[in-house]
C-alpha cells in the first residue's frame, strides 16, 4: 500500500528566507508524486509533480521539490519565501503500477506561515 | 478553459437525510475522482470514475455511490446521513487515466449534518 508523510504539523519562516516542507513516501516501484496547495475555503491547486527524469522539478509560483529516491523524499523548496506563500500544503503519491488507477493517497498536510 | 465546478458549494443537511453533490470536471477530462476532507482524517479517496465506468473505490461504507454521465459530469450521493459525514467533498478531474496527468480540484461542497 501506498503512503506519505509530512513529519512537520507546522512550519513557520520570515518573509524573504528559503523555505522547505518536508515529505517522505512508500510505494512500490517508482512513484508519481505531486504538491498541491490549498487557500482557506478554497480546494486543492497543483503545485508540480515528478514523473520521471530530473530529480528536481520546478512548477508554480516560484515553487520547485527535489526528488530523492534513495531517501524516498520529496520536498517542496523555495528560494525566498512571501507572506502570500501561507497556507496549507499536501504531498501526495501515486501508485503507476497500478494501471488506471486515479487514486492519489495525501499526507496529513504542512501549514506554512510566512512571518512578515 | 473552465475550472472543475461543484454545486452546491455549501449545504446543510439533517441526520438521516440523503444528500447529493455535482461535479463538471474541465471540459475534454474524463476521469473525475471524488475525495473527503475532514480535519481529523485529513484527505481521503473515495471514489474515481471513468468513461462513466466507477474503476476505484476507497474505505467507505455503502451509503457512499456516486455515477458519472456520457458527459463525464459526476454525482456523489450519500444516504442516511450521519454527524461524521461532515466534510469538505472535492471533487477532481485528470485529463487520461492511462498517463500521469494531475488532478485539478473544484472548490468543494462543504456538509454539515446536524
Amino acid at each position: 500500500a501506498q503512503s506519505v508523510a509530512q513529519p512537520e504539523d507546522q512550519v513557520n519562516v520570515a518573509e524573504g528566507n528559503p523555505l522547505t516542507v518536508k515529505c517522505t513516501y512508500s510505494v512500490s516501484g517508482n512513484p508519481y508524486l505531486f504538491w498541491y496547495v490549498q487557500y482557506p475555503n478554497r480546494g486543492l491547486q497543483f503545485l508540480l509533480k515528478y514523473i520521471t527524469g530530473d530529480n528536481l522539478v520546478k512548477g508554480s509560483y516560484g515553487f520547485e521539490a527535489e526528488f530523492n529516491k534513495s531517501q524516498t523524499s520529496f520536498h517542496l523548496k523555495k528560494p525566498s519565501a512571501l507572506v502570500s506563500d501561507s497556507a496549507l500544503y499536501f504531498c501526495a503519491v501515486r501508485d503507476p503500477t497500478n494501471f488506471g488507477n486515479e487514486k492519489l493517497t495525501f499526507g496529513t498536510g504542512t501549514r506554512l506561515t510566512i512571518i512578515p | 478553459k473552465a475550472g472543475v465546478t461543484q454545486t452546491p458549494r455549501y449545504l446543510i443537511k439533517t441526520r438521516g437525510q440523503q444528500v447529493t453533490l455535482s461535479c463538471s470536471p474541465i471540459s475534454g477530462h474524463r476521469s473525475v475522482s471524488w475525495y473527503q476532507q475532514t480535519p481529523g482524517q485529513g484527505l481521503q479517496f473515495l471514489f474515481e470514475y471513468f468513461s462513466e465506468t466507477q474503476r476505484n473505490k476507497g474505505n467507505f461504507p455503502g451509503r457512499f455511490s456516486g455515477r458519472q454521465f456520457s458527459n463525464s459530469r459526476s454525482e456523489m450521493n450519500v444516504s442516511t446521513l450521519e454527524l461524521g459525514d461532515s466534510a469538505l467533498y472535492l471533487c477532481a478531474s485528470s485529463q487520461q487515466s492511462e498517463m500521469a496527468y494531475e488532478q485539478y480540484f473544484g472548490p468543494g461542497t462543504r456538509l454539515t449534518v446536524t
